[in-house]
């Protein structure tokens, strides 16, 4: 049991380029969830996905983010056109289904605009 | 609004002695959790505390949960230089369902002499 895995660990790109990142859930776990954290910051929740349906994407930037947990694969969060306000890590959980177990966390990806 | 609020923001002491940490919410929870993030690192589920317990006790860890006054506090005996890490409070609002995202607090920065 991998555990929740996230690709790449850090990620550099310049202002302008797309960002993605990959979040791999736990076996057993069909909820996903984002959060980003910025520097001595706790973690701002972003979006909660189950396989195919976004379940709530209220902390989503209004542009340029978008996030999906396709049928087959990994989930994906995607970040268009980044800034260097977006530089920040990036960490998904996941839990399973029932409710109530707390996450298990991936280690996440660190990103930076330059 | 930040809806975990913990306090100490920084606690410092001698491995062996033990650690309290306290965290104050707004808002009516589902649960409450508590993680543990090393420097650089993911985030570790430590303990999750439902609305309806008082107590609970994870090795050495013990969790109490104050519903009346939205508080509840992390005690860590015996603390050791391992411990030595930040510690995040989150919460899962009422009625958004036990799965739903998590509130995070800024968190504790433990430090643990050896």
């Amino acid at each position: 049991n991998a555990g929740v895995m996230q690709n790449p660990r850090h990620l550099v790109r310049r202002r302008g380029q797309e960002a993605r990142l990959r979040c791999s859930p736990m076996k057993g776990h069909s909820h996903v969830y984002w959060y980003r954290q910025l520097p001595e910051e706790g973690l701002k929740f972003m979006v909660y996905l189950q396989k195919e349906n976004i379940i709530d994407e209220s902390g989503m930037p209004k542009e340029r983010f978008s996030a999906e947990f396709p049928k087959e694969g990994p989930s994906i969060l995607r970040i268009q056109q980044v800034v260097r306000g977006d530089s920040a890590a990036y960490f998904c959980a996941s839990s399973p289904s029932g409710g109530g177990h707390g996450y298990t966390f991936g280690s996440g990806t660190r990103l930076t605009v330059v | 609004s930040q809806q975990g609020e913990e306090d100490p923001q920084a606690l410092s002491i001698q491995e062996g002695e033990n650690a309290t940490m306290n965290c104050s919410y707004k808002t009516s929870i589902n649960n409450l959790q508590w993680y543990r993030q090393n420097s650089g690192r993911g985030l570790v589920h430590l303990i999750l505390i439902r609305s309806n317990e008082r107590e609970k006790h994870s090795g050495r860890l013990r969790v109490t949960l104050d519903t009346s006054k939205k508080s509840s506090s992390l005690l860590i005996t015996a603390s050791r230089a391992a411990d030595t890490a930040s510690y995040f409070c989150a919460t899962a609002a009422l009625g958004t369902g036990a799965n739903s995202k998590l509130t995070f607090g800024k968190g504790i920065t433990l430090s643990v002499r050896p």
